[in-house]
């Protein structure tokens, strides 16, 4: 089960802002620990867009941003395109679980 | 160029076992921990199990402690997954990814996918 949670979908316009929440707690996100973010695309394996809450891996386009703030993490898409829809994960690790989490993930589709 | 490709997957009656694996290429293999990640069909990702540089260190996700074994070769560049008692639910596409300086995976192979199915 995904302790990290993210709204199902998101939608926008092609040009627009989107963005995609994800929720932690204290033993994951709210205990400082590093929140990454993912792409996939259908039929694709996920890849690595935002690494160490805000930095993009090199060929990621400057649209894709990370913030974290307390127990959430935000990524946002600007100028949003048709080659952005996809499914998006979140990923921290979590102290009580010793693990690694995602986040439920969420659909963006562009209208 | 950095590469993971896994193979072993295929269709296997719930109880039966299974073992996967992982060829790494184009980056120091030994230098790097490894993680699974399945993400059963039409569903999220699952973190599944964690090896450390040397294999001394392991962890594993509670719904495949005690039926999983993840393992390593660093001389071949492999990583594996020995999956026994398999039951309908481990049915997924799994991934292996390399866990980069942070606590992030970069890159992901193409997964493989098993099917747990009487």
């Amino acid at each position: 089960q995904s302790v990290l949670t993210q709204p199902p979908s998101v939608s926008g316009a092609p040009g627009q802002r989107v963005t995609i929440s994800c929720t932690g707690s204290s033993s994951n996100i709210g205990a400082g620990y590093d929140v990454h973010w993912y792409q996939q695309l259908p039929g694709a394996a996920p890849k690595l867009l935002i690494y160490g809450n805000t930095n993009r891996p090199s060929g990621v386009p400057d649209r894709f941003s990370g913030s974290k703030s307390g127990t959430s993490a935000s990524l946002a898409i600007t100028g949003l395109q048709a080659e952005d829809e996809a499914d998006y994960y979140c990923q921290s690790y979590d102290s009580s679980l010793s693990g690694y989490v995602f986040g439920t993930g969420t659909k963006v589709t562009v209208l | 160029e950095v590469q993971l490709v896994e193979s072993g997957g295929g269709l296997v009656q719930p109880g039966g076992s299974l073992r996967l694996s992982c060829a790494a290429s184009g980056f120091p293999f030994s230098s790097y921990e490894m993680n699974w990640v399945r993400q059963a069909p039409g569903k999220g990702l699952e973190w599944v199990s964690y090896i450390s540089t040397s294999g001394s260190t392991i962890y594993y996700a509670d719904s495949v402690k005690g039926r999983f074994t993840i393992s390593r070769d660093n001389a071949k560049n492999s990583l594996y997954l020995q999956m026994n008692s398999l039951r309908a639910e481990d049915t997924a596409v799994y991934y292996c990814a390399r866990k980069d300086s942070g606590n992030w995976f970069d890159p992901w192979g193409q997964g493989t996918l098993v099917t747990v199915s009487s």
